[in-house]
């Protein structure tokens, strides 16, 4: 596709459920980014993979957040044991350039939101 | 104290007219520096880019950035309804692979 695509759109839990939300970036972007945006606030950065090698987890909550990307290109954020507070929208984000060379210009898919109940 | 703050708003101007938004720092390493727009229901889109100090334009649209002072604007002129959104600032340090921070977003509202 043309885009950055993310599945699903919308995504009701109940407590303590395991929800996993996939990314597909733009086809050949090498760096791929996982941020959490909550109602009325800016996107906070989550995790950084570049390739398929994941570089920074510094954003991620705890840990029953989890991402991969084992072949470089599609990617799952997993949450373990959902809680109320986990209630979000995910955003995936990719960008062409590599290592050194990220200047920010980053492109963001649609989201999913997930809700906890 | 956050790193990026940024006026949540609403912000709400007539058709036509310019708007300003801004957003301070505290982290001087940061070099590069971002006007993104987001809205409704959709991702972020990036409007502005801008790297160091100075003056950028793009149409309508022009960032400054004034690292003296940690402050970094972005004018819309000419306003239209379509430029209804949330605008996000985004800042980078030099070197960093991922550190991409958000302001909390300005929700503007052009009046018809």
């Amino acid at each position: 596709g043309a885009g950055v695509s993310q599945s699903p759109r919308y995504k009701v839990a109940k407590r303590g459920q395991d929800v996993a939300l996939r990314c597909d970036p733009i086809s050949g972007h090498v760096s791929l980014f996982w941020y959490q945006q909550a109602l009325g606030q800016g996107p906070e950065f989550l995790t950084y993979f570049q390739n398929e090698a994941q570089l920074d987890k510094s954003g991620l909550p705890s840990d029953r957040f989890f991402a991969e990307r084992p072949e470089g290109s599609v990617s799952t954020l997993k949450i373990q044991r959902t809680q109320q507070e986990d209630s979000a929208v995910y955003l995936c984000a990719s960008s062409l350039v590599g290592p050194g060379g990220n200047t920010g210009e980053l492109f963001f898919g649609e989201g999913s939101r997930l809700t906890v109940l | 104290q956050k790193e990026v703050e940024q006026d949540p708003g609403p912000l709400s101007v007539p058709e036509g007219a310019i708007v300003s938004l801004n957003c301070t720092y505290s982290n001087s390493a940061f070099q590069y520096f971002m006007w993104y727009r987001q809205y409704s229901r959709k991702g972020p889109e990036l409007l502005m880019y801008t790297y160091s100090s100075g003056n950028k334009e793009d149409g309508r649209f022009t960032a400054q950035v004034d690292k003296s002072s940690k402050y970094i604007s972005l004018f819309i002129r000419d306003s239209q309804p379509s430029d209804s959104a949330t605008y996000l600032c985004a800042m980078m340090s030099q070197g960093s692979a991922s550190k991409i921070i958000f302001g909390s977003g300005t929700r503007l509202s052009i009046r018809p």
